[in-house]
């Protein structure tokens, strides 16, 4: 167990819906890592958090938007939903401001199917 | 662009028969490289960190080497619980320190 929690494990919607994921970090962990891993991508980072502020932006569309609040959990939220953003989306925490020679402690995962 | 290229993306060994796992990176000063594990069903597990060529780093059957250009994973006298996929990511220098993943490899070792 890595300590980071995201819920919820599955999460199965229709196009054009919205969504949110949540992710708890490990006790301790200030920054937060959202990442999306489809089979034809690989693991690709969406962005990241640290105390509350975004710190860094990856390959994240304009629909999906995230944020941390004061007790540091995150929160990914998804709309306008595509077939294309059926994937799974993992949160990693680390307690640095930047992962410099720091490793990343994932969740599970939610695994997303839009239909 | 950093990227990193993991080879082969499949491997099946039978228990005992040892490999390795290669990861190739092109990256503007290695800041650190970087080897997790990854079940069916959950997140990636962290294994190592290596910084500079010439670096080498163990942990029980695994043992992970880092060139210039490409890192190995080792793996010697394989059992079924090795089974995952392997996946390697790389740290550039300079301003950005998100770590850009490979694809991983897929491991199947047989009994």
């Amino acid at each position: 167990d890595s300590g980071v929690t995201q819920t919820p494990k599955h999460l199965i919607t229709a196009t054009g819906q919205r969504v949110t994921l949540r992710c708890s970090p490990r006790s301790g962990d200030l920054s937060v890592y959202w990442y999306q891993q489809s089979l034809d991508q690989g693991l690709q980072f969406l962005i990241h958090y640290y105390n509350g502020e975004e710190r860094a932006k990856g390959n994240i569309l304009e629909r999906f938007s995230a944020q941390q609040f004061p007790d540091l959990h995150s929160e990914l939220n998804l709309s306008s939903l595509e077939l294309g953003d059926s994937a799974l989306y993992f949160c990693a925490s680390s307690v640095a401001a930047s992962a410099t020679n720091e490793k990343l402690f994932f969740g599970s995962g939610t695994q997303l199917s839009v239909l | 662009e950093d990227q990193v290229t993991q080879s082969p993306e499949a491997l099946r060994l039978q228990e005992g028969e040892s490999s390795s796992l290669n990861c190739s990176y092109t990256v503007s000063g290695l800041r650190g490289l970087f080897w997790y594990r990854q079940d069916p069903g959950k997140g990636p597990e962290f294994l190592f960190t290596l910084y500079s060529a010439g670096e080498e780093k163990e942990k029980e059957r695994l043992k992970a080497t880092l060139t210039k250009k490409e890192s190995f994973l080792h793996i010697t006298a394989p059992k079924p619980e090795d089974s995952a996929t392997y996946l390697c990511a790389v740290q550039a220098g300079g301003g950005s320190y998100i770590p850009t993943f490979g694809r991983g490899t897929s491991l199947i070792v047989h009994p």
